[in-house]
């Protein structure tokens, strides 16, 4: 059974520093996705990573793939308190079925 | 374009009655699928629909019912409702037949009393 975990579940950073969320993976799979979400609000779709070394970034935001670590990595640059948010990384389980790891919960202070 | 449309987009029901819960997808997306977002257990994959044949199903009762119209629009409905139910949940549409990426609707809020 896939199972997809995140870390660290809770996050709280200063203003203007960088970090990384780390998504691991227990089973092979091609494609990762990363979404944001408000509190009580939708999903934001952010990355979709489709092959091994893929590395997307938009903004102060970059995600990549290692398939074969069976890891994705979203790094924050010089976090801004706009980013305040929980991020899920998902991965494919088939068929348009995703596999959500349990969400990191950023908090941005100044 | 318009996005993923759910209705209604907050429920208060009792223990014991059935909801049903309408997902209308992005134009020309075709796969529509479900999840439920609790506290405790996060998203959890319900089912997924593609041309109105349910190609995957999770680990749910059987309480939890779908299905999908020839216009792709997607209903799911939950039965003798238990305190449980209680979450967020969340209509997600794709283009198909696999494996593109999803676009979450807005949700809809069960509080079961």
């Amino acid at each position: 059974e896939l199972k997809v975990e995140q870390n660290p579940l809770f996050l709280s950073m200063q203003e203007g520093k960088n970090y990384t969320i780390y998504c691991n993976y227990s089973t092979t799979s091609d494609r990762l996705y990363w979404y944001r979400q408000d509190p009580g609000k939708s999903l934001e779709s952010l990355f979709v990573l489709l092959s091994n070394g893929a590395v997307k970034q938009e903004g102060r935001l970059m995600a990549s793939l290692d398939t074969k670590a069976r890891l994705s990595t979203l790094h924050i640059t010089a976090a801004v308190h706009d980013l305040s948010a929980t991020y899920f990384c998902a991965v494919d389980g088939g068929t348009d079925k995703l596999i959500f790891g349990t969400g990191t919960r950023l908090q941005v202070f100044p | 374009k318009a996005g993923v449309t759910q209705t209604p987009r907050y429920l208060i029901k009792t223990r014991g009655q059935q909801v049903t819960l309408s997902c209308s997808p992005i134009s020309g997306h075709r796969s529509v699928s479900w999840y439920q977002q609790t506290p405790g257990q996060g998203l959890q994959f319900l089912f997924e629909y593609f041309s109105e044949t349910q190609r995957n199903k999770g680990n749910f009762p059987g309480r939890f019912s779908g299905r999908q119209f020839s216009n792709s629009r997607s209903e799911m409905n939950v039965s003798t409702l238990e305190l449980g139910d209680s979450a967020l949940y969340l209509c997600a549409s794709s283009s198909g037949p696999s494996n593109t990426e999803a676009f979450f609707g807005q949700g809809t809020r069960l509080t079961v009393v």
